[in-house]
């Protein structure tokens, strides 16, 4: 049973540029955040999808966007790509919106803006 | 004021310690709280949920303080493989939302 699956793994773009990071959540989940992690920091929250919706968002400006798809997986939308949006981006999903059994997280796309 | 807070340490214990971590959050009306282990580079795993009662998983007790805010994870004869970081989780809305919000992360180091 694959668990939460990310891509690409890494990506390196240039300020100014638009990125898509793509998620397929756990079988059997049908929520997916999405977290921002800057070096030595915890994960921060930028944004919740379930049933094809954008349910929670964290403080994160509009350049930040989401998608979720009938089959539960998800993008993530970056525009005018900043040197400080440099990170390791975490899908994370879960059967019941994270409530009771938490998220299981994706590996993570590392992205560097140069 | 963050939503979470951890001391980061690091915190350098020989093998077959006991530490513990604490973590102090600032939504009272926060319903569902986890730990988590992040190891380099790696994703974080959940470790356990926290409940009320407190609950033991092997070498590992969480506890609960609603009224102090505070939420603590103790590991008892620790192992080298226990090296990591501790992430304290908990949920940011009001009710039970999904919308986790995670501490700084507390770093561990089990020497030889």
């Amino acid at each position: 049973d694959a668990g939460v699956t990310q891509s690409p793994t890494h990506l390196i773009k240039t300020r100014g540029q638009q990125v898509t990071l793509r998620c397929s959540p756990k079988s059997g989940h049908d929520t997916v955040s999405w977290y921002q992690q800057a070096l030595g920091q915890g994960p921060q929250f930028i944004f919740q999808y379930y049933e094809e919706e954008e349910r929670q968002r964290g403080n994160f400006p509009d350049r930040f966007s989401g998608h979720q798809f009938p089959n539960y997986s998800s993008e993530l939308n970056v525009n005018a790509l900043l040197l400080g949006d440099s990170a390791l981006y975490l899908c994370a999903s879960s059967p019941d919106r994270g409530v009771s059994y938490g998220y299981t997280f994706g590996s993570g796309t590392r992205l560097t803006v140069v | 004021r963050k939503e979470v807070e951890q001391d980061p340490g690091p915190f350098n214990v020989p093998e077959g310690a006991t530490v513990a971590f604490n973590c102090t959050y600032s939504n009272s009306a926060s319903q569902s709280f986890f730990w988590y282990r992040q190891d380099c580079r790696k994703e974080p795993k959940l470790l356990m949920s926290v409940y009320s009662s407190g609950n033991e998983d092997g070498r590992f007790t969480a506890q609960l303080n609603r009224a102090s805010q505070y939420i603590s994870l103790l590991i008892r004869d620790s192992k080298l493989s226990d090296s990591a970081t501790y992430l304290c989780v908990v949920n940011g809305g009001s009710g039970n939302t999904g919308k986790l919000i995670f501490g700084q992360g507390t770093t561990l180091q089990v020497k030889p």
